[in-house]
């Protein structure tokens, strides 16, 4: 089946330091990506989604400013979490959805866990 | 807003038991349902998909029903085995875009 990946598989950085995720779908391109974030105890939540070659839709109450998207390829999405407090310390999942298939039709990367001390 | 809700959080049970995982939502106006996998370290794995128009699916051992009117779904585990321990998450969709999970499961098998 088709694998999406996600790099790195987690991270510690400084408070007010930038990191980048990347995700990326190795076996097939994808249009569409997505961004979840989960706390510990809850739910995944959509963050926004990437489409290549435009500007990513956020979710409400999502600061763009902050979570930096980029789709730059057909098969890469990096998310940059800029200025990162320790708030912002979760577990960052992307899925990529297949191309012409369904829309639920999504991969889902094996997540990063960010920690920011 | 959707709201999805599992139950229980977490499940202990030895080998070869049956069990049930349970998931609501509130908002009944879904477009399909669908049960997950999440190992750790892995991504999220699809289980079971059901339409809103389907009742139920079946896969191996697995079984999940759907009522949607009610906002319920469970997912039948029939002869657990270790390596079903996992977390499981169920998921609602409204369009097809967007999913709403659930907190999980969390399923220790014990051998």
């Amino acid at each position: 089946g088709a694998v999406v990946s996600q790099h790195p598989s987690w991270v510690i950085c400084k408070s007010g330091t930038s990191v980048k995720i990347e995700c990326r779908s190795l076996d097939f391109q994808a249009t569409t990506m997505f961004w979840y974030r989960q706390f510990p105890k809850q739910s995944l939540m959509l963050m926004a989604t990437s489409n290549e070659g435009s500007k990513a839709t956020y979710e409400q109450g999502v600061e763009k400013d902050k979570f930096l998207i980029n789709h730059a390829s057909l098969t890469l999405s990096t998310l940059t979490v800029t200025s990162a407090h320790p708030e912002d310390s979760s577990f960052y999942i992307c899925s990529a959805r297949v191309p012409r298939g369904q829309p639920y039709e999504q991969y889902f990367g094996p997540g990063t866990r960010l920690t920011v001390t | 807003k959707q709201e999805v809700t599992q139950i229980p959080a977490a499940l202990s049970v030895p080998e070869g038991e049956n069990l049930v995982l349970n998931c609501s939502f509130t908002d009944s106006a879904i477009y399909n349902l669908q049960w997950f996998r999440q190992d750790p370290g892995k991504g999220l794995t699809s289980l079971l998909l059901i339409q809103s128009s389907q009742r139920e699916q079946t896969s191996g051992r697995l079984n999940a029903s759907l009522d949607k009117s009610s906002g319920r779904s469970t997912l039948y585990i029939a002869a657990s085995q270790p390596g079903d321990s996992a977390t499981y998450l169920c998921a609602v969709t409204r369009t097809g875009n967007q999913f709403y999970f659930g907190t999980g499961t969390s399923l220790t098998v014990i051998p």
